[in-house]
């Protein structure tokens, strides 16, 4: 099992930008859930999935933010425009929702976003 | 959401055990307590969790109090890898808030060799 893989490990880019972050959640596993962590924030729980549809996305920031999840395989996170104060480590974690509190979240290694 | 408390940070000396304890006085009858841990540059992973009964598992021990209104994760012979941020959580489940994780600040454990 190859565990949770996200893409890319490091993305710099400049203000304005449009910056993609993907994910490949583990296979199976019913639930999908972006996070971001920040010095100042800690980590935050930015939307999740559960099969493919979105729950939750109280947590976005504001609408520069999207996610999709066109498949079970594969989910992107996008921010358009990009700011620096985008800045942080944005993971993606995958779950088994059958007994989902007896379950635990398997995260990826994140995405480090710089924005100048 | 009930709240954990937790020390924001703690040292240990390798190969001793370090108890690392959380505070959850409003805990619900239905919250699981779920640890998870983050080494630097790396995302969180699971280390532990119960309901009730005291918990081990080949990465540490999970000790809850009777009331359960507080619990205590033991690494019984810490080793230098174990220096992470450990996050004390809680769960119920109840699918809409229980399927999400939501992080506090956690304790910051130090490993001295």
């Amino acid at each position: 099992d190859a565990g949770v893989i996200q893409s890319p490990r490091h993305e710099v880019t400049e203000m304005g930008q449009e910056v993609t972050l993907r994910c490949k959640p583990i296979s199976g596993h019913d639930y999908l859930f972006w996070y971001r962590q920040t010095m100042m924030r800690g980590l935050e729980l930015l939307i999740y999935f559960n099969n493919n549809v979105p729950i939750d996305d109280s947590g976005m920031p504001e609408d520069r933010f999207s996610a999709k999840m066109p498949n079970a395989s594969f989910s992107t996170l996008k921010i358009q425009p990009s700011e620096p104060r985008d800045s942080a480590v944005y993971f993606c974690a995958s779950g088994s929702g059958t007994v989902f509190y007896n379950s635990p979240l398997h995260f990826g290694n994140g995405t480090r976003l710089t924005v100048t | 959401d009930a709240k954990t408390t937790q020390p924001n940070s703690m040292e240990s000396n390798e190969e001793e055990p370090v108890h690392l304890p959380c505070n959850h006085s409003t805990i619900s009858g239905t919250d699981y307590i779920h640890w998870y841990r983050q080494l630097p540059s790396q995302g969180p992973e699971y280390v532990i969790h119960g309901l009730t009964s005291n918990v081990n598992n080949r990465m540490a021990s999970l000790a809850i109090a009777e009331d359960r209104k507080s619990s205590t994760l033991i690494l019984h012979r810490a080793t230098l890898r174990d220096a992470a941020v450990y996050y004390c959580i809680l769960r119920d489940f109840e699918e809409t808030s229980g399927s999400r994780l939501t992080f506090g600040e956690g304790t910051q454990l130090t490993v001295n060799p």
